[in-house]
């Protein structure tokens, strides 16, 4: 079956740093890739995705890249800010409809 | 607009009661998803909703849960005989259309405490 593999948490780290938050997955056929984000007391929220092998999602100043032959789209920022504390989930379909697998999530803690 | 509504936010209940959990989609949004996320957990799929019809219902856990959506629009989520193990926060999502690219706009959950 399929699954997603997160590093686990939490990740601290100082403001401007750079964050990598590594995602592996396996899975039958060709997934979609995912990264969603929790910030305190709110929802899950679409963070960025990839459709596709070599495709880039970005988004806030986040990226990731959809890397097939090494099963990875690992999340990355150059220069992050205390608003960035987070839990940050990886997923991925294989489904047609879109049912989404997630990881176990990785929390993000930037300090001042 | 409007994003995807729940309720109750939290719910507390004893051991063996029945419980009803309602998702408000986003207006216009066909696809509808529940999944359930247990403490230090990714969500878990459970349900999936296609207009009216369930679809896919491979992740209910058992026959205790059950799910509608009988006009297309607000869903239901209900679990019988509640145990302890059902404790968790149970998420809906709704997309404009069921594809695997589709984004999925989540709801802020319902917190589910069964003592």
């Amino acid at each position: 079956g399929n699954s997603v593999t997160q590093m686990e948490g939490p990740v601290t780290l100082s403001e401007e740093a750079f964050l990598t938050i590594n995602c592996t997955y396996t899975a039958t056929g060709y997934p979609s890739l995912f990264w969603y984000v929790q910030y305190p007391g709110e929802g899950l929220q679409l963070l960025l995705k990839a459709t596709k092998a070599d495709d880039k999602g970005s988004n806030k100043g986040f990226e990731a890249t959809y890397r097939k032959e090494t099963t990875s789209f690992h999340l990355e920022k150059g220069s992050v800010q205390v608003s960035d504390s987070a839990v940050y989930f990886c997923a991925l379909t294989t489904d047609s409809w879109g049912k989404l697998q997630f990881g176990a999530g990785t929390q993000v803690v930037v300090t001042p | 607009g409007a994003g995807v509504s729940q309720t109750p936010s939290n719910k507390v209940t004893e051991k063996g009661k029945y419980v009803e959990l309602r998702c408000d989609p986003i207006s216009g949004h066909t696809a509808l998803y529940w999944y359930r996320q247990s403490l230090g957990q990714g969500p878990e799929f459970l349900i999936y909703f296609q207009g009216t019809g369930a679809a896919d219902d491979s992740g209910l856990p058992n026959d205790r849960f059950f799910a509608v959506r009988p006009e297309g629009s607000v869903s239901t989520l209900k679990i019988q005989r509640t145990e302890r193990g059902d404790s968790a926060v149970y998420l809906c999502a709704s997309s404009q259309r069921a594809a695997s690219e589709e984004t999925q706009y989540f709801g802020p959950g319902t917190r589910l405490l069964v003592l």
